[in-house]
């Protein structure tokens, strides 16, 4: 069965510095993985994904993660946290069980950014 | 750029009520997907149609049905309502149900049953 796992309820840190929030998956074969962000009261938006190729995958709003085969893992990660990053982060793996491509996410992860 | 729209916002309903919940996907996106977030939890699979017809079926209770129109709108149907429906429902579109598309989500709809 395909699962993704993120360790973290939450990760707090200080405007400025450097993110990451940890996803670890579980599949059958290649894994197409992804990020979103679900800021309060609002639907989930699509960050990045890692599909194949280049292991640094970069989305939106300067977020970038990593793709480490030997330890499935897919973390997300930012150079330089903002305020306004404070939301609530979800990893997510296509099944691919099936053709139609749903997608199982992880527990979700807060990131609190403080000023 | 056209997002996913959903309608109601918000809705409350009565045990034993039912409920419609709609979704227009993004304009020629013909795949769309259901998902349920109870408070604190992460959105789970309910259903999910290509090209008008049901590809998928997650943990979706026997009350519910859903289904996606000629011009790809959707809208799941809810009856008998509980008091455990009370969640966020999410819809999102993609571009063909190709694993490799990203999903977009509408804001989704907050139903509350009391």
């Amino acid at each position: 069965a395909q699962s993704v796992a993120q360790p973290e309820d939450q990760v707090n840190v200080a405007e400025g510095n450097p993110l990451t929030v940890k996803c670890t998956y579980s599949v059958s074969g290649n894994p197409y993985l992804f990020w979103y962000v679900q800021y309060p009261n609002r639907g989930l938006q699509f960050l990045l994904k890692y599909i194949t190729g280049d292991n640094l995958v970069k989305g939106s709003y300067g977020f970038e993660a990593e793709f480490n085969k030997s330890q499935t893992s897919f973390h997300l990660k930012k150079p330089s946290a903002l305020v306004s990053d404070s939301a609530l982060y979800f990893c997510a793996v296509r099944d691919r069980s099936s053709n139609t491509g749903k997608l199982i996410f992880g527990q979700g992860t807060t990131l609190q950014v403080k000023p | 750029a056209a997002g996913v729209i959903q309608s109601p916002r918000h809705l409350i309903k009565e045990k034993r009520e039912t409920a419609t919940l709609k979704c227009y996907p993004i304009p020629r996106h013909d795949t769309v997907y259901w998902y349920q977030q109870g408070p604190g939890q992460d959105p789970q699979f309910l259903i999910s149609f290509y090209e008008k017809m049901q590809s998928d079926k997650g943990s979706i209770p026997d009350r519910f049905s859903a289904q996606q129109f000629s011009d790809y709108h959707s809208e799941l149907n809810m009856s008998s309502l509980e008091l455990g429906d009370s969640a966020l429902y999410f819809c999102a579109s993609s571009l063909k149900q190709t694993p490799t598309y990203e999903q977009y989500f509408g804001p989704g709809t907050r139903l509350t049953v009391t």
